[in-house]
């Protein structure tokens, strides 16, 4: 069974450009992460989405911002860039959540999207 | 709010030697979910255990052990004998629970990178 797909795996910027960065999640799950790893920075929760829909939002500027498609996989877009958004953009996905009671909290994550801002 | 501290930035050890990655936690729910991950150089996060706040029953896994007491909020990680593969950064989590299971929004440590030196 394939596991967290995240492309690309590599993308260089200017500052001011946009980043869009794609993820697919493991099949039968629902519910999206994107985390941030910046150096020095640690993980950092960026967005949830479930079943379509933007769950919550971690303590990131409206210029990050992202969807989930209808069959689950997600992308997240980065406008204005600046040197500090520089980092490794992780992508993870889970069981059914909201209402299926099923979901234990174990996340599965890509192996990442190095974005470099130059 | 919810905090996981991971004291410990690195830690260099010898091969078969033991090693312990402490973990520290705040959070102001009953409910709660406590992770470890591992990530390895190529950049994905490994899940390697889960524990909810209601069982502080210690587990042991091959040559990796935890131990997670309530009253000091410490979910510590014990590799023994390690191995040089062990080589990684190692993040300790948190979650919120939830009537219909774990919110998989994760707040992480700062992480522990370990070198296990042949």
């Amino acid at each position: 069974e394939a596991g967290v797909t995240q492309s690309p795996t590599h993308l260089i910027k200017t500052r001011g450009q946009q980043a869009t960065l794609r993820c697919s999640p493991i099949s039968g799950h629902t519910s999206v992460y994107w985390y941030q790893q910046a150096l020095g920075l640690g993980l950092q929760f960026l967005l949830w989405y479930d079943e379509g829909e933007e769950r919550n939002r971690g303590n990131f500027p409206p210029r990050f911002s992202g969807r989930q498609f209808p069959n689950y996989s997600s992308e997240l877009n980065v406008n204005a860039l600046e040197l500090e958004d520089s980092a490794l953009y992780l992508c993870a996905s889970s069981q059914p959540g909201l209402a299926g009671g099923k979901n234990t909290g174990e996340l599965f994550f890509g192996e990442g999207s190095r974005l470099t801002v130059l | 709010a919810q905090k996981v501290t991971q004291a410990q930035t690195e830690i260099s050890v010898v091969e078969k030697e033991d090693v312990t990655l402490d973990c520290v936690y705040e959070t102001r729910d009953t409910t709660y979910y406590l992770f470890w991950y591992k990530q390895p150089p190529s950049g994905e996060l490994v899940f390697l255990i889960r524990r909810n706040s209601f069982d502080e029953q210690n587990e042991i896994s091959g040559r990796y052990s935890w131990n997670f007491q309530k009253s000091t909020s410490s979910f510590n990680f014990t590799i023994t004998a390690s191995q040089v593969v062990d080589s990684a950064v190692y993040f300790c989590a948190l979650s919120e629970g939830s009537k219909t299971g774990a919110n998989s929004k994760l707040t992480f440590g700062k992480g522990i990178t370990l070198s296990v030196r042949p």
